[in-house]
């Protein structure tokens, strides 16, 4: 069955800082992968998505991910962080495209 | 395009009491997604639609809660009665097969429902 692990339930980085928000995934099959940032009070806005060739994707708002296929893995990272980066952030799975599951999230706080 | 319009925004209502939640998917979009978000479980699936049909409703808790989607432009997700562990961020989400986004989810902003 397809599941979504983030291990980091909260991360604290300082401004200026690299961030890498870690993601594993389960899923028999190529998986389509997804980030999603959530600010407090807003809905789910995409950052980027994998679904194949170049394993590493280029989002919005200068984030980047890495699709490791012998890791299940696909991490998030941003080479300095912005204060405006602090929000949660989720990875999600869609197995046949469809249906998506997501992780649990991790909780951004930047401090100056 | 507006994006995912929901409504309303915020609903506190009282245990018992029946609560409606609304939602536009964004024109064209053929799948639509209804999550849950609480602290406890995360964000959780409850139902989805492929051009109007449900196809996969495992997600819903209980019997107290149902969803329709009676056209193209429009669904609804129903509690009846609504109890306070139904306290909760309800999000609906639409994809469309045929968009140029294909396989992206696009989020509303969400319904929080407080129930007292």
């Amino acid at each position: 069955a397809q599941s979504v692990t983030q291990p980091d339930i909260h991360i604290t980085v300082s401004e200026g800082a690299s961030l890498e928000l870690r993601c594993n995934y389960s899923y028999g099959a190529t998986p389509y992968l997804f980030w999603y940032v959530q600010s407090p009070g807003q809905g789910l806005q995409l950052l980027l998505k994998y679904f194949s060739g170049d394993t590493l994707v280029q989002g919005i708002k200068g984030f980047e991910a890495e699709f490791k296929r012998s890791q299940s893995s696909f991490n998030l990272r941003k080479p300095s962080v912005h204060w405006s980066d602090a929000a949660e952030y989720f990875c999600a799975v869609a197995g046949n495209g469809n249906q998506f599951y997501f992780g649990t999230g991790t909780s951004l706080t930047v401090i100056p | 395009d507006a994006g995912v319009i929901q409504s309303p925004r915020h609903e506190v209502t009282e245990m018992g009491q029946e609560v409606t939640l609304r939602c536009k998917p964004i024109s064209g979009h053929d799948y639509l997604f209804w999550y849950r978000q609480t602290m406890m479980r995360g964000l959780e699936l409850l139902i989805y639609f492929n051009n109007n049909v449900p196809i996969d409703d495992s997600g819903m808790p209980e019997d107290r809660f149902s969803a329709k989607m009676p056209n193209a432009s429009f669904s609804t997700l129903k509690i009846q009665p609504s109890e306070p562990r139904d306290s909760a961020v309800y999000f609906c989400a639409t994809q469309g097969w045929r968009s140029s986004s294909y396989n992206e989810q696009f989020f509303g902003p969400g319904t929080r429902l407080t129930v007292l």
